[in-house]
């Protein structure tokens, strides 16, 4: 099946910093969706991209869906103590089981004050 | 407004013992998801439903089974659990596939098997 290869697997940062993370793929997508996980809980659906080329933000938050349809990324600017947690990216195509989400095996980031 | 609620928060269970997980969900979804998460391996889907009544196998189903009665419940069961099934399980709904909002998550349950 389809799989997803996030990069880095973690991150260790001191707070001001800007993060950058990014998923790759064999196949190509129609969506990618990037999601955080913080401790204890599920994961937040932070930014969704339908369109190759699309670049989004959303606050200090910008993801980019690749060109090719087969890759995305996230950054972060000006990191704060809350970003903390586990970002994972998803790729989704329609129809049938195509239509389920495929994830990344995540990318945990942590920040130092 | 609630979301997605999963019970238990956490369990632990002896080999061969049985379980069942209960997600609800309060938004009117019509799909609604089962992953598990495992240190390294991400979200794995293990069943879905596309609506009341219907259920269909994800990328890890062996070993469980569900039901989807009512459209907001979505049911997770283990019948003979082993310690491989040890994990961190997610319930999630959306409105539709490729909804722009995603899909939506419960906090997990944590389950352990001896």
């Amino acid at each position: 099946g389809q799989q997803l290869n996030q990069s880095p697997q973690s991150m260790f940062i001191q707070e001001g910093e800007d993060v950058s993370m990014n998923c790759t793929s064999s196949s190509i997508f129609n969506t990618w969706l990037w999601y955080k996980q913080e401790p204890g809980e599920g994961p937040v659906l932070l930014i969704a991209l339908y369109k190759a080329g699309e670049l989004t933000s959303n606050g200090r938050l910008t993801a980019q869906f690749g060109i090719t349809r087969k890759d995305s990324f996230l950054n972060i600017s000006a990191s704060i103590p809350s970003d903390v947690g586990i970002y994972f990216c998803a790729g989704q195509n329609y129809g049938g089981s195509q239509g389920n989400l495929i994830f990344g095996k995540g990318t945990k980031l942590s920040v130092k004050p | 407004n609630a979301g997605v609620t999963q019970t238990p928060k956490f369990r632990v269970l002896k080999t061969g013992q049985s379980m069942t997980l209960l997600c609800a969900q309060d938004m009117n979804h019509e799909y609604m998801y089962w992953y598990r998460q495992d240190p390294g391996m991400g979200l794995r889907l293990i069943h879905y439903s596309v609506g009341e009544g219907t259920t269909a196998k994800g990328e890890v189903p062996d070993g469980y089974n569900v039901s989807r009665l009512k459209k907001q419940n979505f049911l997770l069961g283990l019948e003979s659990a082993a310690p491989s099934q040890t994990s961190v399980y997610f319930c999630a709904s959306s409105y539709r596939q490729g909804a722009m909002d995603g899909q939506y998550f419960g906090a997990g349950t944590r389950l352990s098997v001896l």
